[in-house]
């Protein structure tokens, strides 16, 4: 079980320029999160996908938006990019399946830097 | 709205003895989990332990244990035994389920440094 994988590792992009980083899930998960955390801080939740719908929000504007396949890999697409984006993008999934928790499994993450 | 507060930006531990971080909450609600999640050098997240709060007993998980208190929203995290693996950050989370869905809120994080 390869666990959550991300690309890319690293992203560098200028100011108002688009970025879509890329999440596949655990195997047998159907959930999948995305967070932003900044350099020193906790994970801020941006978004949460199942059944290749958005079912939760955190506080991030319209810049942010994602997309789940039917495979249940995730993207997370970001317009417009500002300075305060460079962060470092976690992706988390999880299962709904009857008994579990919905313990998330995180991927080791994109670092993006904007310049 | 939830928040989860750590208040130890840093600590750092001798081999072998044991440190304690803190963790407070704040909600409304009755029905939510806690967790402990650890972040290496490396930045994968890991989880650490997980607390039911419909549960009095705390839980443990070999050289970690918690210290549950609901009524006084609390929920810190003893090492024992601590090891030089157990250097990272480490992130205290609040997560509460809606509607079928559910959220995570995370602590700003206390990075444990364990000296030789």
């Amino acid at each position: 079980d390869a666990g959550v994988t991300q690309s890319p590792t690293h992203l560098i992009k200028t100011r108002g320029q688009q970025v879509t980083l890329r999440c596949s899930p655990k195997s047998g998960h159907d959930t999948v999160s995305w967070y932003q955390q900044a350099l020193g801080q906790g994970p801020q939740f941006i978004f949460q996908y199942y059944e290749e719908e958005e079912r939760q929000r955190g506080n991030f504007p319209d810049r942010f938006s994602g997309h789940q396949f039917p495979n249940y890999s995730s993207e997370l697409n970001v317009n417009a990019l500002l300075l305060g984006d460079s962060a470092l993008y976690l992706c988390a999934s999880s299962s709904t399946l009857a008994g579990t928790y919905n313990e998330q499994f995180f991927g080791p993450g994109t670092r993006l830097t904007v310049l | 709205a939830q928040t989860v507060t750590q208040s130890q930006p840093e600590m750092s531990v001798q081999e072998a003895e044991t440190v304690t971080l803190s963790c407070t909450y704040d909600t409304s609600e009755n029905n939510y989990y806690l967790f402990w999640y650890k972040q290496p050098p490396s930045r994968q997240m890991i989880l650490v332990i997980r607390q039911e709060a419909y549960k009095q007993q705390n839980a443990t998980e070999n050289r970690f244990s918690v210290n549950f208190q609901k009524a006084a929203k609390s929920f810190s995290l003893k090492i024992s035994d601590s090891q030089l693996g157990d250097t990272a950050m480490y992130f205290c989370a609040f997560m509460r389920r809606t509607s079928g869905t559910y959220k995570y809120i995370f602590g700003t994080g206390t990075r444990l440094k364990v000296l030789a």
